[in-house]
């Protein structure tokens, strides 16, 4: 998944735990996705960014918090983690000059 | 807002046999619908696309019909191979500055030799 680098990859919290979820890409793209990808669901869109400076809600943003602040990097913080939000994040690109989206590798978050 | 159905959710097949995943979406203002293919412990990525302008798109043994009217499309796999084995999602596009994708649920491919 060249162009879009996630980190962590993994990672274990205490339900109430705080924490941010970093996206970064190098492929100069305006808009930015988080989606989560749950067994039986498909992927659902939390937050996304249409450029620099402005984000907006997607399907399932409760529970989360997204900012971007350059053209590079949107973040996804859950500031008091819950079970339900066990689950593996994808943040995603696209740009208007070209179709479909680039995806990171994504991270599993588990709450435990 | 869009949402997509996608079927079947499992799938198995002979190596050699061919495959067929379809989903139905509920926009019809919707006009891009890709499929992204992922495999274990990575991201989804795009195997082929259409536009709403078209009814059907071939990439070798990959292919792609939609049928605006009744608002369903298919992806054909023919010819399947083990390396084929993913998880196949659809997705349909709304319009607008955001391109926001909806996903359908997936469909896992097995491939049996």
């Amino acid at each position: 998944n060249a162009g879009v680098t996630q980190t962590p990859k993994f990672q274990v919290l205490k339900t109430g735990q705080s924490m941010t979820l970093q996206c970064a890409q190098d492929m100069n793209h305006n808009s930015m996705y988080w989606y989560r990808q749950d067994p039986g669901m498909g992927l659902r869109l939390i937050y996304y960014s249409a450029s620099e400076g402005t984000t907006d809600k997607g399907e399932v943003p409760n529970g989360y918090n997204v900012s971007r602040l350059n053209k590079r990097e949107f973040s996804l913080r859950l500031e008091s983690a819950a079970p339900s939000q066990t689950s593996v994040y994808f943040c995603a690109i696209h740009s208007l000059d070209r179709d479909g989206y680039t995806f990171g590798s994504g991270t599993r978050l588990t709450v435990v | 807002g869009e949402n997509v159905e996608q079927h079947p959710s499992t799938l198995s097949v002979q190596e050699g046999d061919s495959a067929v995943i379809k989903c139905t979406y509920s926009d019809s203002a919707s006009n891009y619908f890709p499929w992204y293919k992922q495999e274990l412990g990575k991201g989804p990525q795009l195997i082929i696309d259409i536009r709403s302008n078209v009814g059907e798109k071939k990439d070798q043994r990959i292919a792609v019909t939609l049928n605006k009217t009744a608002k369903h499309f298919s992806l054909h796999i023919t010819e399947t191979q083990p390396e084929d084995s993913a998880v196949y999602f659809c997705a349909a596009q709304s319009t607008g500055t955001a391109s926001k994708l909806t996903f359908g649920t997936g469909t896992r491919l097995q491939v049996t030799l």
